[in-house]
């Protein structure tokens, strides 16, 4: 069965600095996808980014970064220079080829931004 | 692009009431998705479709709850008779293809049920 653990409840920053949300998962499949969701506090949940088991370069996109690392089952979420917008709850899924289209999300990570 | 549409956003009703959710993927997608979020459970899978077919309802807690997808732009998530404890966030998603496209969902349905 697979697991994902985002074993950071709540992180709260003060604004322009600098934060990193860990997700780590479980699978014995070789295939798979993983996902970062974010829900802010209006309540819809955003894709943000997919990566592949195959493709471990690191991503960057604006102020979001992410590691993907397959020694250590983690794929973790850096936001550089965070900002009050970025307060929400963010998730990190996994899914697996042979599994459907199913889905594992973690419990996820409330981030706090503040001024 | 229109993206997936949820209604109502909110509802409250009375328990034994029945309770009808809706959902309207984005245009071409071939995969819907249902899910439930609660604080104590967090985001659970009920049931997903596939080309309008039902693949998967594992995760539907029990008779009261029943889903269709009568087309590929319309999909409904029934409760009946409605109890105060299927209080949560409904959500709706879609995608298309394989396992590799991301899921992309709607703004959700608070329900409560008094």
């Amino acid at each position: 069965a697979q697991k994902v653990t985002q074993a950071q409840t709540e992180i709260s920053v003060v604004e322009k600095e600098d934060v990193t949300l860990d997700c780590v998962y479980e699978t014995r499949d070789t295939t798979y996808y993983l996902f970062w969701y974010k829900q802010p506090p209006s309540g819809e949940l955003v894709f943000l980014i997919r990566r592949n088991s195959f493709d471990e370069q690191n991503e960057i996109s604006g102020r979001y970064s992410w590691n993907f690392q397959k020694s250590t089952s983690s794929f973790n979420f850096t936001i550089t220079a965070s900002q009050v917008v970025d307060s929400a709850v963010y998730f990190c899924a996994l899914i697996i080829t042979g599994g459907g289209n199913k889905l594992t999300f973690g419990t996820g990570t409330q981030l706090k931004v503040e001024l | 692009d229109a993206g997936v549409i949820q209604s109502p956003r909110h509802e409250v009703t009375e328990m034994g009431q029945e309770v009808t959710l809706r959902c309207k993927p984005i245009s071409g997608h071939d995969y819907l998705f249902w899910y439930r979020q609660t604080m104590m459970r967090g985001l659970e899978l009920l049931i997903y479709f596939n080309n309008n077919v039902p693949i998967d309802d594992s995760g539907m807690p029990e008779d009261r709850f029943s889903a269709k997808m009568p087309n590929a732009s319309f999909s409904t998530l029934k409760i009946q008779p409605s109890e105060p404890r299927d209080s949560a966030v409904y959500f709706c998603a879609s995608s298309q293809g394989t396992v590799n496209q991301p899921q992309h969902f709607g703004d959700g349905t608070r329900l409560s049920i008094l």
